[in-house]
């Protein structure tokens, strides 16, 4: 079945950029029915939606975070990736990757397979 | 954007039924049904219980139903028992503004 795996580093010093990549298994990143999403859970649980992207490349993003994102598709090694540009401290998540059902290929529906995450701390 | 509203912890005994109640406004949660359910064991991912405001995937209890009314989406697990103890998250669509929201969560404990 398929399944994502998060990568990047665990330790970021503040004002620097973030860089995670998620790898696809058990199935293909270019499926049309799947938009490639990142998630992230802050310590005290809280879930936050960063943005999602489709194979075509085309992205959509935080509205409260547009300005500091950025997301990237490489279909040649089933991967996606997400940039967190000026971190602070109220960035340190578990940041997760996961697989949104595009359903019809017209509304997204729920996120239904998920990555374990990795955990980004940024401290200098 | 502001997250859905949800009462922080619920508590209930085997065999109960107990619904968590989660609150948007009527350009999110009561606009589009869209509204999922995840659950969220320790040390786990969040796991869809219920989609498109109603909807159960299969392999999910038929003991987790949801319903909607106006700005308002409920949670109900019927015959509580200590294996559903978790937390559990809302979350839904508000259009091209928003995009997603996620409610603070509501941590269920099965006494």
């Amino acid at each position: 079945q398929v399944q994502l795996q998060e990568s990047g580093p665990g330790l970021v010093n503040p004002s620097q950029t973030l860089s995670l990549t998620c790898t696809v298994s058990g199935g293909s990143i270019n499926d049309g029915a799947y938009w490639w999403t990142w998630i992230r859970q802050f310590p005290g649980k809280g879930l936050e939606w960063l943005g999602y992207i489709y194979y075509s490349g085309t992205a959509f993003y935080n509205p409260s975070l547009r300005s500091r994102l950025a997301m990237s598709i490489d279909t040649s090694n089933n991967q996606f990736s997400l940039m967190v540009r000026s971190v602070t401290a109220a960035d340190t998540a578990m940041y997760h990757c996961a697989r949104a059902f595009y359903k019809n290929g017209v509304v997204v529906i729920s996120f239904e397979i998920w990555g374990q995450g990795t955990m980004v701390t940024v401290s200098s | 954007q502001s997250a859905l509203t949800q009462p922080a912890s619920m508590s209930g005994s085997p065999g109960q039924s107990i619904t968590i109640s989660c609150t948007g406004t009527n350009i999110d949660l009561g606009r589009y049904n869209l509204v999922t359910w995840y659950q969220q064991f320790p040390g786990k991912v969040p796991k869809v219980i219920i989609y498109e405001d109603v909807q159960r995937p299969s392999g999910v209890s038929d003991r987790f139903s949801a319903s909607k009314s106006g700005n308002t989406a409920s949670l109900t697990i019927s015959g509580l028992q200590a294996e559903d103890e978790a937390d559990y998250y809302c979350c839904t669509y508000g259009g091209s503004a928003i995009f997603w929201i996620f409610g603070g969560g509501t941590k269920l404990t099965v006494l």
